[in-house]
């Protein structure tokens, strides 16, 4: 009965290098969330996606930041030519159905380190 | 735009004492309320949410949330705190109107002291 991971849990990355975050959703759970955590700040969302699908951006940075769901596989988040601004930690989370009243049932976090 | 407000950054209170951590949220419509923990070195666990109905709800390890909406909180309760309570406490909202996103509080250090 696993939970949802995340890996990896720690990453660091130049400026300029890319950074590739990995979700894999709870077993049965096919809507994922992520979400990013400044230092001394709460949690901010980022995207929703379904398999294959993104539902919802609003919380995505314009620019160098992308997620996908594919049909197979784990959901990934990707953000290209990473900045000391990116790091944060970023945190996935799953739900069955994708409702408003659905629980999200969140992963460890990826903490990322941009040197 | 939906906001959520934790009013303490930090509380400190010896085991046995009662706990109450504030939480208001800024939405005028129908909404979901959580609180979430996250122990030290663990990842976000659910506590206890409200959706609708009797608007005092009980969570899991004595924890318990009053809604009241005329005052747009939902405040987290125990009547007496452990050392393991220590973690970080999460307010959310989100609204059926506005998708299923989560918007989070900044957070509450809770420590216990034995």
């Amino acid at each position: 009965n696993a939970g949802v991971m995340q890996n990896p849990r720690h990453l660091v990355r130049r400026r300029g290098q890319e950074a590739r975050l990995r979700c894999s959703p709870m077993k049965g759970h096919s809507h994922v969330y992520w979400y990013r955590q400044l230092p001394e700040e709460g949690l901010k969302f980022m995207v929703y996606l379904q398999k294959e699908n993104i539902i919802d951006e609003s919380g995505m940075p314009k620019e160098r930041f992308s997620a996908e769901f594919p049909k197979e596989g784990p959901s990934i988040l990707r953000i290209q030519q990473v900045v000391r601004g990116d790091s944060a930690a970023y945190f996935c989370a799953s739900s069955p159905r994708g409702g408003a009243t659905d629980t999200q049932y969140f992963g460890p976090g990826t903490r990322l380190t941009v040197l | 735009a939906q906001s959520v407000s934790q009013h303490n950054h930090h509380v400190i209170l010896s085991e046995a004492a009662s706990l109450e951590l504030g939480c208001n949220y800024s939405y005028g419509g129908t909404v979901n309320l959580f609180w979430y923990v996250q122990y030290p070195g663990q990842h976000l666990q659910l506590l206890l949410k409200y959706f609708s109905g009797d608007p005092l709800v009980k969570g899991i390890k004595g924890f318990e949330a009053e809604f009241i909406k005329s005052k747009f909180s939902f405040n987290l309760r125990k009547p007496s705190v452990q050392w393991s309570d220590t973690a970080e406490y999460f307010c959310a909202v989100n609204a059926n109107q506005a998708g299923t996103a989560l918007i989070f509080g900044k957070g509450t250090t809770l420590s216990v002291s034995s």
